[in-house]
Parts: structure tokens; C-alpha cells; sequence
């Protein structure tokens, strides 16, 4: 298998302008993670699907992201308008999907660096 | 709810020297504790967990030993060499059975 597949690798974008990220998890996993990572606030999770539906959102910082899982092989991430403080590497991780989730490993992509100017 | 903390922040060692990497937890109620290393540019992978059910557990040169009392696990990697070099991360699940809760992690720097 190739992993999680995460597109674009890096981002610039200018402040303002939308931002649309994108994850293929693992085949056969049934939950998908987005992350944020940034020196001051390490690791966040930002929303956490099951079986293609969003569980928690609660970690989405404001309005301007949002995500959807269409199907169980792909997911985006969308900020709109995009701003410099979400500059960030964003991670998508995808793990099986049973009862124990938080004991299963998260089987993360490679990210997308992005770069709001 | 779940509270984790990590410690060093940088953790420099000679080659071949061992390295050890601390984290404190707050619910004792968590079970699972799994270890992440992030090499340049990649994202996170396991590397090794424990659960609470044992007090130790080793992978060739990797260990994690748990102390449930103290509520205190912690990474040690014996005969450190180059491609050790990595930020390392911890976790403990937070009371809602999907989320974990990530230590803020600590670059381990292997010297020549």
C-alpha cells in the first residue's frame, strides 16, 4: 500500500485566497484525522471522521475551515479565506476505525506546508 | 480531562550513548501509551506502545517502561545512532476513546 496520500506537498498562498488540501487514507481504514502542527501549538487535531462521517469538529479554530469526506477514499480540507496565522503543516492520518480508536495506530501522510503570505 | 507533558524539549547525545525521553500524564484512567518519531519532512510513526497492563516493553534498541503510580512513561533508545535523530512523540488517549492527546515532543539530536 502507498500510505496516506496528502496533496498538494507545499502551499503559498496570499492571505485571503482559498486553500483546499487533500487526503487518501489507506484502503480499508475507516477513520481519517486532520491535524494541524506549528511550533507554538504542536499537534491538533482538527476533525476526526468515521465510516465517511465528521465525529468531532470541535478543534476547527473558526468558521474559515472545513472539511468533507465524500467517500471513503478521499477527504479535503478547506480554508476560505485563507489568513498568515494558519500557516502550518497540516497532517492526515488515517487509522482502522474499531471500538478501541484511540489504541489503534494513526498511520499519518506525508503533510502539506503551507504558507499563507 | 487528559493533560500529557514531555520532557526535554531538545535531547542532545553522543553516537552510541543512550537517550531518555520522559512524559507525565494526567487521567489515570488511560491505558495506552504509544510513542511517535518524525523524521525531517515526514510525518509521525509509531515506533512503540505499552498498556497498562505491563511495565515495560522492548523493541531491539527501543524500550518503554510505565509507571502507572507515578503516572509516568518514558522512551529509552540504547546505542543511539544517526538516523535516531528525529522529534519523538508521546500520547495518551483522552476520555473520549478516539482522541489522543500528544506531548509537544522532543528533538533528539545525535552528536558524531
Amino acid at each position: 500500500d502507498a500510505g496516506v496520500i496528502q496533496s498538494p506537498r507545499h502551499e503559498v498562498t496570499e492571505m485571503g485566497q482559498e486553500v483546499t488540501l487533500r487526503c487518501k487514507p489507506i484502503s480499508g481504514h475507516n477513520s481519517l484525522f486532520w491535524y494541524r502542527q506549528t511550533m507554538m501549538r504542536g499537534l491538533e487535531l482538527l476533525i476526526y471522521f468515521n465510516n465517511n462521517v465528521p465525529i468531532d469538529d470541535s478543534g476547527m479554530p473558526e468558521d474559515r475551515f472545513s472539511a468533507k469526506m465524500p467517500n471513503a477514499s478521499f477527504s479535503t480540507l478547506k480554508i476560505q479565506p485563507s489568513e498568515p496565522r494558519d500557516s502550518a503543516v497540516y497532517f492526515c492520518a488515517s487509522s482502522l476505525g474499531g471500538q478501541l480508536l484511540s489504541q489503534e495506530t494513526q498511520y499519518f501522510g506525508p503533510g502539506t506546508r503551507l504558507l499563507v503570505l | 480531562g487528559e493533560n500529557v507533558e514531555q520532557h526535554p524539549s531538545t535531547l542532545s547525545v553522543q553516537e552510541g550513548d543512550s537517550a531518555v525521553i520522559k512524559c507525565t500524564y494526567s487521567d489515570s484512567a488511560s491505558n495506552y501509551f504509544p510513542w511517535y518519531k518524525q523524521e525531517l519532512g515526514k510525518g509521525p510513526q509509531l515506533i512503540i506502545d505499552i498498556r497498562s497492563n505491563v511495565g515495560e516493553k522492548k523493541d531491539q534498541r527501543i524500550a518503554v517502561t510505565l509507571n502507572k503510580t507515578a503516572k509516568h512513561f518514558s522512551l529509552h533508545i540504547t546505542e543511539t545512532q544517526p538516523e535516531d535523530s528525529a522529534v519523538y512523540f508521546c500520547a495518551a488517549p483522552m476520555d473520549s476513546n478516539y482522541q489522543l492527546i500528544w506531548g509537544a515532543g522532543t528533538k533528539l539530536i545525535i552528536k558524531p
